[in-house]
């Protein structure tokens, strides 16, 4: 059973354009939502996290809108870079279940000059 | 920040025999951690779940003796993939997660089985 939909597969972005990728979690006791980007051969990297007490989180480029009712969640990413090309992974965890992260799909990331 | 380190980045082995890959917390007490398996393109599988000093959970599926962990201390987890296959090849990454910090991930290793 796969908790965790994430949309697009791929996606091809303009640099300078806006990226936008979209998670969507079935499990209503989820209360931790990361986004971790992973480029070929290495280890995911966290680059953002939100909590449901909040609506939206940005650092820099990066923006993650969360709804709770509609239990989607999706990232951002502003001013698209060619150096933003990688894989995006969303992802959910219940504090104290265990910790276990469930990963969604991934979204392969494709910024072009 | 949380700095996980995981080695070898790449291992080849024969088939038959068994390989070690090391994940460490360098500057954090990990008191979980956690080892996937990742196939090209496609998501992260969790393979089991580690807490120090104890028996590792293994996800439905997967094959506990084939696939060895040790939690041995707040700082070191090992996977012993024992009598390793052509069909073991994958990319394998660990993540540690302690009290402070959230869920950081080792870099990998390639593991090739001919």
């Amino acid at each position: 059973q796969q908790q965790v939909k994430q949309s697009p597969q791929s996606l091809i972005v303009q640099k300078g354009g806006i990226s936008i990728i979209n998670c969507a979690y079935e499990n209503t006791a989820f209360d931790y939502f990361p986004w971790y980007q992973q480029f070929p051969g290495k280890g995911p990297a966290l680059l953002i996290a939100i909590r449901p007490d909040v609506s939206e989180k940005k650092e820099g480029r990066f923006t993650i809108s969360f709804n709770k009712s509609a239990k989607q969640f999706s990232l951002h990413i502003m001013d698209s870079q060619p150096g933003d090309s990688a894989t995006y992974f969303c992802a959910a965890s219940i504090t104290g279940g265990g910790n276990k992260l469930t990963f969604g799909t991934g979204t392969q990331l494709k910024v072009e000059l | 920040g949380a700095v996980v380190s995981q080695h070898p980045s790449r291992v080849i082995c024969k088939s038959g025999t068994s390989v070690k890959i090391e994940c460490r917390s360098l500057d954090f007490q990990a008191t979980t951690m956690f080892w996937y398996r990742q196939f090209p393109k496609q998501s992260l599988m969790l393979m089991a779940t580690s807490n120090e000093g104890s028996k590792a959970t293994y996800e439905q599926g997967v094959e506990k003796d084939k696939f060895l962990i040790n939690h041995a201390s707040l700082t070191l987890s090992t996977l012993t993939v024992t009598s390793a296959h052509p069909e073991d090849s994958s990319f394998y990454i660990c993540s540690a997660r302690g009290t402070t910090y959230g869920y950081t991930f080792g870099s990998g290793t390639r593991l090739t089985v001919v």
